[in-house]
């Protein structure tokens, strides 16, 4: 069975701040892909990145950035210099990578509420 | 470009009452996956569509059904409501079933059951 843990629930910090966000994931596949959706107050989910299992290089987009350990089985989001509009519901997912029978269906974690004060 | 678009934004059921969700792909989109959503917790997979054909199932009851017309757009149907169907209902497309593909999603339904 796939799980994804969000152990931080909320994190408020002061704009300009950097803040990471923790994932932690657990499967028996050995192929698989994380990800992480940002959901403002609108509801929709935006999709931030997409990592597969066999590249554990870290990615940097702008102010954000990522580290994936498959060692721990983390994938962590870092927020440099945060703004106000950072303020959102963060998700990570894990979904298994495709294979005879296979969907795509996600697996999230229960999320973290970031609130970047002014 | 359309975006993914669900009908209605807000929808208020008592419970034993029968629901209908409803979600518009974006264009060549022939994917669609639905998820629910409780309060301050994540999405949660139901079912997802492929072509017509129910293409796996997350552990929700039989009361919650769905289909996909030939224009790839779905409905999501719920039976016998209860009080814990209480969500956000928030669909997604994308181009094809692989998890390559990237899932977009659409503003989701708030379902408040009383």
């Amino acid at each position: 069975a796939q799980k994804v843990t969000q152990a931080q629930t909320e994190i408020s910090v002061v704009e300009k701040e950097d803040v990471t966000l923790d994932c932690v994931y657990e499967t028996r596949d050995t192929t698989y892909y994380l990800f992480w959706y940002k959901q403002p107050p609108s509801g929709e989910l935006v999709f931030l990145i997409r990592r597969n299992s066999f590249d554990e290089q870290n990615e940097i987009s702008g102010r954000y950035s990522w580290n994936f350990q498959k060692s721990t089985s983390s994938f962590n989001f870092t927020i440099t210099a945060s703004q106000v509009v950072d303020s959102a519901v963060y998700f990570c997912a894990l979904s298994e990578m495709e294979k005879a029978g296979a969907n795509s269906k996600l697996t999230f974690g229960k999320g973290i509420t970031l609130s970047v004060r002014p | 470009e359309t975006g993914v678009t669900q009908s209605p934004t807000h929808l208020i059921k008592t419970r034993g009452q029968q629901v209908t969700l409803r979600c518009s792909s974006q264009s060549g989109h022939n994917t669609v996956s639905w998820y629910q959503q409780a309060l301050g917790q994540g999405p949660q997979f139901i079912f997802q569509y492929y072509r017509e054909e129910e293409n796996g199932r997350g552990n929700f009851p039989p009361r919650f059904s769905g289909l996909q017309f030939p224009n790839y757009s779905s409905e999501l149907n719920v039976n016998a409501l209860e009080l814990d169907d209480s969500a956000l209902y928030l669909c997604a497309s994308s181009l094809g079933f692989s998890s390559y593909n990237e899932q977009f999603f659409g503003p989701g339904t708030r379902l408040t059951v009383l």
